[in-house]
């Protein structure tokens, strides 16, 4: 699987929204693109998930670049719950079921 | 949402000692898995089990390791001997398909120290 690159971290206050970019420059045209998030002492958590066109959901809304070679999870007034480390993760069309995590973003939101 | 229960939350145990670890997955989820995290670093993909099989696993999941889930109880990971580098909290997760596109729901991690 295609790797993906994230920021360490990155910091935001309660009511913002948050901008979480994640690079995949070496996608492949049959990869989607996976969010999952952990708080501490939990499991991870599905966000969302997109291959081509834009998605939003309950949670968040992502934007994949046209040419899918970076996408952005975008976080609408986030609140205390919301920080957590969040995971860009590319999954193959018919492939494994596993989960490839990297080291993610930790978000911190502050009040 | 959907809930994945993991029994005991924390587990003690001498080095070469055997320990079971518990998994309740979500009720009518097929597809199960483990995962390790040791402290501080990224959470590995150590096995995933259908209908009976291991279907695939992690050079993690050494031959001391085991899972089952007889008659649609527990999803279990055993450990037979233990050693001192598997202390790690180890996540169960379930889906209900199989493939890329499945939703995985977690548990919340047993804490594994072996001592």
């Amino acid at each position: 699987d295609a790797k993906t690159t994230q920021p360490d971290s990155m910091e935001s206050t309660e009511g913002e929204t948050v901008h979480l970019p994640c690079s995949h420059a070496t996608i492949s045209g049959n990869e989607y693109i996976y969010w999952y998030r952990q708080v501490p002492l939990q499991g991870p958590e599905y966000v969302t998930h997109g291959l081509q066109q834009n998605t939003t959901n309950s949670m968040a809304f992502l934007a994949i670049a046209s040419d899918r070679k970076s996408s952005t999870l975008i976080l609408p007034h986030v609140s205390l719950r919301d920080a957590a480390v969040y995971h860009c993760i590319l999954r193959v069309q018919g492939g494994s079921a596993k989960l490839i995590f990297g080291e993610g973003t930790k978000l911190t939101v502050s009040s | 949402g959907p809930k994945v229960l993991q029994i005991p939350s924390h587990q003690i145990i001498d080095m070469g000692q055997m320990v079971t670890l518990n998994c309740d997955p979500v009720s009518n989820h097929l597809y199960f898995y483990w995962y390790k995290q040791i402290l501080g670093q990224q959470m590995e993909f150590l096995v995933n089990f259908y209908n009976g099989k291991v279907m695939e696993k992690s050079k993690l999941f050494k031959d001391q390791f085991s899972v089952e889930r007889p008659d649609g109880s527990y999803f279990t990971l055993k450990i037979q001997p233990t050693a001192l580098e598997d202390s790690a909290v180890y996540f169960c997760a379930s889906s209900l398909s199989g493939g890329h596109y499945a939703e995985q729901f977690f548990g919340p991690g047993t804490r594994l120290t072996v001592l």
